[in-house]
């Protein structure tokens, strides 16, 4: 069965920096994109950007460029999300999901970051 | 900027039929697949409609999905409605830069 594993639950300080990670499983892993999507507490779900793992192609949302990077290595199925520093407004959610054709049909557990001084 | 945007809120008794729009502003919301998630308390979202119409397979047939040009907007319809349908639901396109969208969300409640 598919499915993406994501790394756990993070608290930093402001100004730190983190990455978390999503691991594929039973599938290809270089053969489809993998999005990022955010949710803030009580929120909806916002969309951060894309990754193909195959070449590393990545497109951004332009409320997320700059802030976060997106990147993967396929040796190990994994993709990821880094902040280099982290603000008190970082704290959320954060899902990965497989993309099919414009759909998200698998997605991981999410990751919970919290953010606070 | 192309958005979507969705009611907050619809409620409706056991049995009955609600209708969740997706308006889209900034393009046209026929010119790329709209999908609908539902996200049930402290769980990731799933897909109850992909590709404007088309249903999983282990998706009850109480789901369905439309699109309409003349009102640019999406339209998910959820008939026979049952207390295990409470949840939050979005709607999700792209641009034609495969820049994706979420819509603004609804929560659905069961009277």
């Amino acid at each position: 069965e598919v499915q993406l594993v994501q790394s756990g639950a993070e608290v930093k300080e402001p100004g730190e920096s983190l990455k978390i990670s999503c691991q594929g499983f039973e599938y290809s892993f270089t053969d489809y994109w993998i999005g990022w999507v955010r949710q803030m507490p009580g929120r909806g779900l916002e969309w951060m950007g894309l990754i193909y793992p195959g070449d590393s192609d990545t497109i951004y949302s332009p409320s997320f460029q700059g802030h976060v990077t997106i990147s993967a290595d396929k040796s190990i199925s994994t993709a990821y999300l880094q902040w280099n520093s982290l603000k008190a407004s970082d704290s959320a959610i954060y899902y990965c999901a497989r993309r099919v054709s414009g759909n998200y049909d698998y997605w991981g557990q999410g990751t919970l970051v919290t953010v606070s001084s | 900027k192309f958005m979507l945007t969705q009611p907050h809120s619809v409620s409706e008794s056991p049995g009955k039929t609600v209708i969740i729009s997706c308006t889209g502003s900034g393009g046209s919301i026929a010119s790329n697949y709209v999908q609908w998630y539902q996200q049930r308390p402290g769980s990731a979202p799933t897909t109850v409609i992909y590709e404007d119409y088309l249903r999983p397979s282990e998706v009850p047939d109480r789901f369905s999905g439309s699109i309409d040009s003349s009102s640019n907007s999406a339209s998910l319809t959820i008939s026979g409605l049952k207390t295990e349908d409470e949840a939050d639901y979005y709607c999700q396109s792209y641009d034609n830069n495969n820049r994706d969208v979420f819509g603004t969300g609804t929560k659905v409640t069961v009277l």
